[in-house]
């Protein structure tokens, strides 16, 4: 049973719209959310995270929402850029899980100039 | 060399083999991972080596073992592998419980 879900596969978006990634989870003790990027023949690169006791983490064009009550976080990215095209995973870990990271199935993004 | 590097990239080998991936960090981060990413599947943690103590996932076969000598080296070794291992094998750091961890670019392994 997966604990962080991203439903939609893939996404596309034009050049200079906003890309918005999904994520849920049914975990309730997951206390601490991070996004990854991947490129193709890549590892995944941490891009931002996001603690409990916030709503909102903001940095540059990516911000990241947490609505704990819906167990759902999401990834906007303003203004989207070609360069975003990647492979995007959301993860998620507990006060109790050390160092592990629960990650979701990975949404692919496609930017189009 | 910078981050986390690992060797081979690629790796092609029947299922009666004996092989070795290797990861390297050079961040002086003091916990490594392995994991798997299987096509369609969300990454799969398979072993954390963290201050000394390594936690593994508990359905990961006895045919993957790790070792880790120091905390900068981190080795998967393989033997009799099935073809339905063949995937990406992913390697991360991070320092203390902090859950930012570092991967490197993958090994990508083919079985046979």
């Amino acid at each position: 049973d997966q604990q962080v879900k991203q439903n939609s596969p893939s996404l596309s978006v034009q050049e200079g719209r906003i890309s918005i990634l999904n994520c849920d989870y049914t975990n309730s003790m997951f206390d601490y959310f991070l996004w990854y990027k991947k490129y193709p023949a890549e590892g995944p690169t941490f891009l931002i995270s996001i603690s409990s006791i916030k709503d909102k983490n903001e940095d540059g064009r990516f911000t990241v929402f947490l609505n704990k009550s819906a167990k759902h976080l999401s990834l906007h990215i303003v203004p989207s850029q070609p360069g975003d095209s990647a492979v995007y995973f959301c993860a998620a870990s507990g006060p109790n899980a050390g160092n592990m990271l629960t990650f979701g199935g990975g949404t692919r993004l496609m930017v189009k100039p | 060399e910078t981050g986390v590097t690992q060797t081979p990239r690629h790796l092609v080998m029947g299922m009666t083999n004996k092989k070795s991936l290797k990861c390297e960090q050079h961040l002086g981060h003091n916990a490594m991972y392995w994991y798997k990413q299987s096509a369609k599947k969300p990454l799969e943690l398979m072993f954390v080596y963290s201050l000394e103590e390594r936690v593994e996932n508990n359905s990961v076969p006895s045919r993957f073992s790790p070792e880790c000598p120091n905390s900068s080296h981190l080795f998967l070794h393989l033997h009799t592998l099935q073809p339905e291992d063949s995937a990406l094998y992913l390697c991360a750091s991070s320092q203390d419980y902090r859950v930012e961890q570092y991967f490197g670019p993958g090994t990508r392994l083919t079985v046979t």
